[in-house]
């Protein structure tokens, strides 16, 4: 059982906008604005999309976006496109030096 | 340009060692923290631990019993070993660097499928 939750999927037309959260509690989530949210293609290893919850590494499309209130991350996808159906995970620091995932979400583009 | 190849063996009975190593190419070895995460077929992913230059570590809590991560700077290198594994072990081993952010992972390895069966 992962430590954050996520749906398990969710889906939208090429160019409208999918959201996903992801839950956690003061001990993660809440406690730091360290989420992170990753993509991953089958058979790929994961790719970086938002780190310290809403920032994009170099390269990222600004379609992608993430924020956070309380307990729970989330993160944008604007202007859906074929390419962008993937899995996401999020992450977060945890207390005492510990990093915690989510299950992921697939995403699906109609 | 910075790429991690990690290999180790692929299959093991239960009670195995499971050993997997990684080599870093290009960019700084001493300035970052390194990482091991897996991810069991078809599900989510699992943080396992982490080293720095100095050998600093940081383990996941569920797994610390079990794991111990080591580094060889000569080599740019750093590895990894999970004793008594199960089934549940089963999972591809990814490596990846860590970046100014903690435990935000910008390169990762190749991945190697783990597979533990009798």
């Amino acid at each position: 059982q992962s430590a954050l939750t996520q749906p398990p999927s969710a889906s939208a037309s090429p160019g409208q906008s999918v959201t996903i959260s992801c839950t956690g509690t003061s001990r993660d989530v809440g406690g730091y604005n360290y989420v992170s949210w990753y993509q991953q293609h089958p058979g790929k290893a994961p790719k970086l999309i938002i780190y310290e919850v809403s920032k994009r590494p170099s390269g990222v499309p600004d379609r992608f976006s993430g924020s956070k209130s309380g307990n729970t991350a989330s993160l944008t996808v604007s202007g859906l496109q074929a390419e962008d159906e993937a899995d996401y995970f999020c992450s977060s620091y945890a207390v005492s030096n510990n990093l915690v995932f989510g299950a992921g979400t697939k995403v699906t583009v109609l | 340009q910075v790429q991690l190849q990690q290999w180790g063996a692929g299959l093991l009975k239960p009670s195995e060692t499971l050993s997997l190593t990684c080599a870093v190419y290009g960019g700084s070895f001493s300035g970052h923290y390194w990482s091991w995460i897996r991810q069991p077929p078809g599900k989510g992913l699992e943080w396992i631990a982490e080293i720095n230059h100095s050998g600093r570590t940081h383990y996941n809590p569920s797994l610390k019993s079990r794991v111990s991560i080591s580094i060889d700077t000569s080599k740019n290198q750093f590895s990894l070993n999970l004793r008594s594994v199960t089934a549940a072990d089963t999972a591809v081993y990814f490596c990846a660097r860590g970046g100014s952010t903690p435990m935000v992972f910008t390169y990762w390895g190749q991945g190697t499928l783990v597979t533990v069966s009798s």
